[in-house]
């Protein structure tokens, strides 16, 4: 399977705890995507990546999280002292930027539930 | 701003019967307009985009939609709706022409009655 992958699929942690999440994008993409998506919404956009530089993030990205992509290939998203109203799906995507080739191609997701 | 407008939370039809899912856009650019579908258990999957080619466009599994300019929609539809199509669907606007972040309306579930 050449897609996005996500790991791990499922994480269940105590408030207070830290968290990691890793992505693996398509392995050609130079842009790589964080996403949340909360239960009955849709995704909300966190930061994005081009190589290994990040170059926006979203008000949603307290100073609790932090993600990084160290050479452009992988990404990790830390969040710190988790608190219950982080509970939800992290979703990954990746593209390849060009005149034609801006589609978001989107991972499984984490889901992190928060107790 | 950009931001989509799904109008129904959502929808039900019955097996073989036309499908239509309605979303209204605002975008400050020349947008580009996707619709994903999301599995139970699975990740998003790109459905159809609009990036100022042809109005209407045409994805995959028989899904089209009609991107409208002067009433700022992009109704998915589909002639025929088979079980596999239950699913939740997403309207998604592009804040500029490279698609750098997505912004995904609420989402229409949609079910399939046999």
């Amino acid at each position: 399977d050449t897609g996005v992958s996500q790991d791990p699929r499922h994480k269940i942690t105590k408030r207070g705890q830290n968290v990691t999440f890793r992505c693996d994008p398509i392995s050609e993409h130079n842009r790589l995507y964080w996403y949340r998506q909360t239960l009955g919404q849709g995704p909300e956009f966190l930061t994005y990546f081009q190589n290994e530089a990040q170059l926006e993030k979203s008000r949603l990205l307290s100073d609790r999280f932090s993600a990084e992509r160290p050479k452009g290939s992988f990404s990790t998203l830390e969040i710190q002292r988790t608190e219950q109203g982080d509970s939800a799906m992290y979703l990954c995507a990746s593209s390849l930027v060009g005149p034609r080739t801006d589609t978001q191609y989107f991972g499984p997701g984490t889901r992190l539930t928060v107790l | 701003a950009q931001s989509v407008t799904q109008l129904d939370s959502h929808v039900s039809v019955s097996e073989g019967t036309p499908v239509l899912l309605r979303c209204n856009y605002s975008s400050s650019y020349s947008p580009s307009l996707f619709w994903y579908v999301q599995h139970p258990n699975k990740g998003l999957q790109l459905l159809l985009k609009y990036t100022s080619a042809a109005t209407l466009v045409k994805g995959i599994n028989g899904f089209e939609a009609e991107f409208k300019k002067s009433e700022t929609s992009f109704h998915l539809t589909k002639p025929s709706a088979h079980m596999s199509d239950a699913a939740e669907y997403f309207c998604v606007v592009s804040d500029r022409a490279g698609a750098n972040n997505l912004f995904f309306g609420t989402g229409t579930r949609l079910t399939v009655i046999p």
